[in-house]
Order: structure tokens, then sequence, then C-alpha cells
């Protein structure tokens, strides 16, 4: 591995189901960040970690979750998915936290019906 | 609110040069960064400017005007391969990066 990984590449998720989005990074990056992006606005921060053991909510976060168990792995948990959740889903990471070059993953691309 | 302006798309030649422009209001700076990002990829860094001046690094150079807010990323010699989504975001005073919605540039031979 170099760098980010993300999977599934893609879903098609029916609502109401839950579903887990992997990522894992293999630079030692401290912090890894979520994001949604949609057609026609900016890329919208969903949850954040600064390092293992911590995690933060962005500007989007409900409906959402996240966890760090260890420096590599940032998997995001949609517990009972909208239809409003279909978008591309990217994962970064950073060396350090806010003050560092964020490094992103090839995305998921996710439907919800 | 915090709110970055760019272009929502532009059109140029091969060859050419182009300038895309990037305003910003938000509740302090700590650096301006630019990624491009091709249909279908993820975003990837470019340039980053904490300081008033031109950037430059290779075809590509950023300007940066604290007092203005305002940014542009300049693309010289262009090629087809430029064509793609280019990205601002800024730095807030809490070291969230807020994002612009991007400006997609199409290279026409």
């Amino acid at each position: 591995i170099a760098g980010i990984t993300q999977a599934p590449t893609s879903q098609i998720l029916a609502a109401g189901r839950r579903m887990t989005l992997r990522c894992t990074q293999d630079m030692r990056h401290n912090a890894m960040y979520w994001y949604r992006q949609d057609l026609g606005l900016g890329l919208r921060l969903i949850h954040y970690s600064n390092t293992a053991g911590t995690t933060g909510k962005g500007e989007v976060p409900d409906g959402y979750s996240v966890s760090r168990a260890n420096t590599d792995d940032f998997p995001l948990t949609l517990a009972s998915a909208v239809p409003s959740q279909t978008s591309v889903y990217f994962c970064a990471s950073s060396k350090v936290p806010g003050t560092d070059t964020q490094y992103f993953g090839p995305g998921t691309r996710l439907t919800v019906l | 609110g915090q709110n970055i302006d760019q272009p929502t798309e532009m059109t140029a030649t091969e060859g050419a040069i182009v300038q895309i422009n990037c305003t910003y209001q938000t509740s302090g700076f700590n650096g301006l960064f630019w990624y491009q990002q091709h249909a279908g990829e993820a975003p990837t860094f470019l340039s980053y400017n904490v300081l008033d001046g031109l950037e430059e690094k290779g075809r590509f150079s950023s300007f940066l005007s604290r007092s203005k807010g305002y940014s542009y990323l300049l693309l010289k010699e262009l090629q087809m391969k430029d064509s793609a989504s280019y990205l601002c975001a800024v730095r807030d005073r809490d070291y969230q990066l807020i994002w612009g919605a991007g400006t997609k540039l199409i290279i026409k031979p």
C-alpha cells in the first residue's frame, strides 16, 4: 500500500441500511479526515481525527460516526442511510493536524436509494 | 459566515495562459491552498500561500493578497492534461479548511 486507500470504490445502498466506508493510510500521518463532495458545493468536512483515539465533528456530522482505534484506519459509518447522503466521500490525511497539507484517497461513490 | 468564491467554469486554448481567481471571507486566515482534481479522481495538492506575493512552481503560479482576501492560480503553456477542476481552500483561525466549489477548466485544442 502506498498512500491512502478507500473501500469500496462505489456502492448502491437501500435507505435505512447501515454502511461503513473504510479508509487506511500507510504514511503514519497523525491526522485523518472525512469529506463529502457534492456537485456545485465545496468539499465539506464530516469528521476528523487529530490523533489515534480522538475524533471531532466537522461541518456536516449528522448521520455519520467515526472511530480511530489506531493510526492507520479511520472508518466512517452511516448508521441508517438516507438519500441525502448520496455523495462522493473522500478520506484524507495530514502529518500534522491543521497545519499541514492534506493528501486524499481515491474516494467512494455512494448512492442511497 | 465563511465563504470562498471561484468561477464555476472557464475555457482556454492549448498553449495559452489562464488565471483562476479565488476570493474569500473567513474567520481568520492561516494559509490558502490550491488543489487540482481530474474528473472522477481525488484532489491533489498544487500550491500553498501564507504570505502575500507570488509562488512559482513550474508552469503553475499562485498569488495571494491577504488584505484583499484574494488569490489566483496562473497556469502557463496550457496542456490538454490541465483540463480539471481547481479547488481553492482557506485555513481559518481554527485551522479548519474551508473549500470553494471549484473551477472547472476546459482546454480546447
